[in-house]
């Protein structure tokens, strides 16, 4: 059973410039979150997709973009690119059912990490 | 506003036991949970705690005090294995998930 995987693994932009990153949310998890990861430091909640429609947002401005499709899966835009926003991106899925009633365990992927240069 | 405290970094022995505490502040509180991971790797879910207690799963316990919104996450019988960041992380009342700044912990032989 495949879990959450994430694409690209690794990639380099250029101040200004535009990126997309990409989540497979785990078999049978229907809500996709997005966290920011910067060296040292613990995930920081971007935003969360559930039935393609953006439910929660973090602290984070309008550069930041989602989009959940159909079958579930997930990308993240970045726009305008600044050097503080490299760092590793994580997508998470969980089962919405089982957050509301109990644990919200998250399913992590292991990351694009991009870096803004 | 919300945060959550806990040590940046912590050091012990193999076959050890060593506890990392949490503290946190949010906005309602629906549970306190614990990510472990290794550098490089994705956070991986350890336990929750909803209710006032200590929850064990193998080496690993957790307790949570709402009263004292402060949790701690132990691990016993330390292996090499287990040097890692762990993370305390607080649902909050709009159900996202909240994350501390992570504890690195540095199992030495």
């Amino acid at each position: 059973d495949a879990g959450v995987t994430q694409s690209p693994t690794h990639l380099i932009k250029t101040r200004g410039q535009q990126v997309t990153l990409r989540c497979s949310p785990k078999s049978g998890h229907d809500t996709v979150s997005w966290y920011q990861q910067a060296l040292g430091q613990g995930p920081q909640f971007i935003f969360q997709y559930y039935e393609e429609e953006e439910r929660q947002r973090g602290n984070f401005p309008d550069r930041f973009s989602g989009h959940q499709f159909p079958n579930y899966s997930s990308e993240l835009n970045v726009n305008a690119l600044l050097l503080g926003d490299s760092a590793l991106y994580l997508c998470a899925s969980s089962l919405l059912g089982q957050s509301l009633s109990g644990a919200n365990v998250l399913t992590f992927g292991a990351g694009s990490r991009l870096t803004v240069l | 506003g919300q945060s959550l405290e806990q040590p940046s970094e912590v050091t012990a022995v193999e076959g050890a036991i060593v506890q990392i505490n949490c503290t946190y502040q949010t906005s309602g509180f629906y549970g306190l949970s614990w990510y472990q991971q290794h550098d490089g790797g994705a956070p991986t879910f350890l336990s929750y705690n909803a209710l006032d207690g200590l929850e064990e799963t193998g080496r690993f316990s957790s307790f949570l005090s709402r009263s004292d919104s402060y949790g701690y996450l132990l691990l016993q019988e330390l292996q090499m294995k287990d040097s890692a960041s762990y993370f305390c992380a607080v649902r909050d009342s709009s159900y996202k998930l909240i994350f501390g700044s992570g504890t690195r912990l540095l199992v030495r032989p």
